[in-house]
């Protein structure tokens, strides 16, 4: 199976910074198939991201993702208060589904 | 709009099997090129995939979890369920059931049901 591994695993910014995330494939993910998921404690995931770089309904287009093959990356541009959560990247080009084991987003 | 409730006990037994069912509102089981999933989350962990079913009944699952799953669904009663037999501690964790696209991405997700496995 593929093993995604994120980077940071927590990552410490401001309001209004850049935020930049790492999900690292240990084989290539077909097709790009990677979608971005978050996380506020007590809620289940959502869904931000699909097919690389698609965002899912009502995402804002702060959120971008950039990458191929292996390697990919997401972008909040300017964080706002309610970014602030954790982040999953999730592959389904080859089965089982995998996921990253998640990015901590905290407020410095 | 689809909403996905799971329900089930929240304390199973060691070497017993864990049930829980995903109800469907404001869409159907049956929707073409659609998947139902679970998911699992232990506690201050990561995401697990456990199994899903498609719209034809045909059903995926983890091999990770060594045939222990089985994901079934009832048309009449818009719901799907998930049975994981001989579980253990390491069992515990929050449940997700999900709506899956075909490609494979978790489009919608139920609000998650917390189950521990002890005696």
């Amino acid at each position: 199976e593929i093993v995604l591994t994120q980077s940071p695993g927590t990552l410490s910014l401001s309001p209004g910074a850049r935020a930049t995330l790492s999900c690292r494939a240990s084989q290539t993910v077909r097709n790009a198939n990677l979608a971005w998921y978050q996380q506020k404690p007590g809620q289940a995931p959502r869904l931000l991201i699909f097919g690389a770089s698609n965002r899912a309904t009502g995402i804002p287009d702060r959120f971008s993702v950039s990458g191929s093959g292996s390697d990919f990356t997401l972008t909040i541009s300017r964080l706002e208060p309610e970014d602030f959560a954790v982040y999953y990247c999730q592959q389904y080009g080859s089965s089982p589904v995998t996921f990253g084991q998640g990015t901590k987003l905290e407020i410095k | 709009q689809l909403q996905l409730q799971e329900s089930g006990p929240g304390l199973v037994k060691p070497s017993e099997t864990l049930s829980l069912t995903c109800a469907l509102s404001g869409g159907s089981i049956t929707s073409t090129e659609t998947y139902w999933g679970w998911l699992r989350q232990p506690p201050g962990k990561g995401l697990e995939w456990i199994g899903s079913i498609d719209y034809r009944g045909r059903t995926y699952d983890n091999p990770s979890l060594k045939s222990r799953v089985t994901v079934s669904a009832d048309t009449s009663k818009n719901q799907f369920s998930l049975n994981l037999n001989s579980v253990t501690a390491a069992d515990t964790a929050v449940y997700y059931c999900s709506r899956v696209t075909a490609s494979g991405w978790f489009e919608d997700w139920g609000q998650g049901l917390l189950v521990t496995v002890s005696s």
